[in-house]
């Protein structure tokens, strides 16, 4: 248990529709990231929150958006899903940026979009 | 534009014999990479660093050789192990950046 919680672990939808991702950062860490892992795919990053505010921004869709609530976990919402947003989704955590360790991360979310 | 590669999709390597994992950047401006190792089913965890200050970390098994001339990192296993079998990511960073950028791997299967 490397300490980050992603719930759920696994998801299926239709196209169209709309889904939450949540991330529990490791204990006392305040920054949290999002990456996607697409097929064959390395991480993509997605977007950075610290202590609640947005830190910094990647490859993230205008259908995507996140947050940072002030109890430090982070909800990733994707809407108006497509088949090719069927992926992996990483959620991890640092104690502030990039650090001498790296993130930690979570186990993450499968996203099966029908 | 692919900031961080690492060519080689695949590596199969016999147990005992060094395994040799490659990355090449593009960014000058990276000074910070990590090797994060991942297991099906599991998120990646980070295995080894190094800074731009030097031009090789060991630890244990593992060794990371930097070129900066170059702008190429490797991964060395010895000796390898079938626990090792995994899929292998570099990544870098930039200095004061927050974030970082990750190759696409490599999964290496060790042979019994």
């Amino acid at each position: 248990d490397s300490g980050v919680t992603q719930t759920p672990k696994h998801l299926i939808t239709a196209t169209g529709q709309r889904v939450t991702l949540r991330c529990s950062p490791r204990s006392g860490d305040l920054s949290v990231y999002w990456y996607q892992q697409s097929l064959d795919q390395g991480l993509q990053f997605l977007i950075q929150y610290y202590n609640g505010e947005e830190r910094a921004k990647g490859n993230i869709l205008e259908r995507f958006s996140a947050q940072q609530f002030p109890d430090l976990h982070s909800e990733l919402n994707l809407s108006s899903l497509e088949l090719g947003d069927s992926a992996l989704y990483f959620c991890a955590s640092s104690v502030e940026g990039v650090g001498a360790y790296g993130y930690t991360f979570g186990s993450g979310t499968r996203l099966t979009v029908v | 534009d692919q900031q961080v590669k690492q060519n080689s999709p695949s590596l199969s390597v016999q147990e005992g014999r060094i395994s040799i994992l490659n990355c090449d950047y593009t960014n000058s401006m990276f000074d910070y990479f990590l090797w994060y190792k991942k297991y099906p089913a599991e998120g990646p965890t980070f295995l080894i660093s190094i800074s731009s200050i030097k031009d090789k970390n060991e630890d244990g098994r593992f060794t990371v050789f930097l070129n900066k001339s170059a702008k190429h990192l490797s991964l060395h296993i010895v000796p390898s192990q079938p626990g090792d079998s995994a899929v292998y990511f570099c990544a870098a960073s930039a200095p004061f950046g927050q974030n970082f950028v990750f190759g696409p791997g490599t999964r290496l299967s060790v042979l019994p």
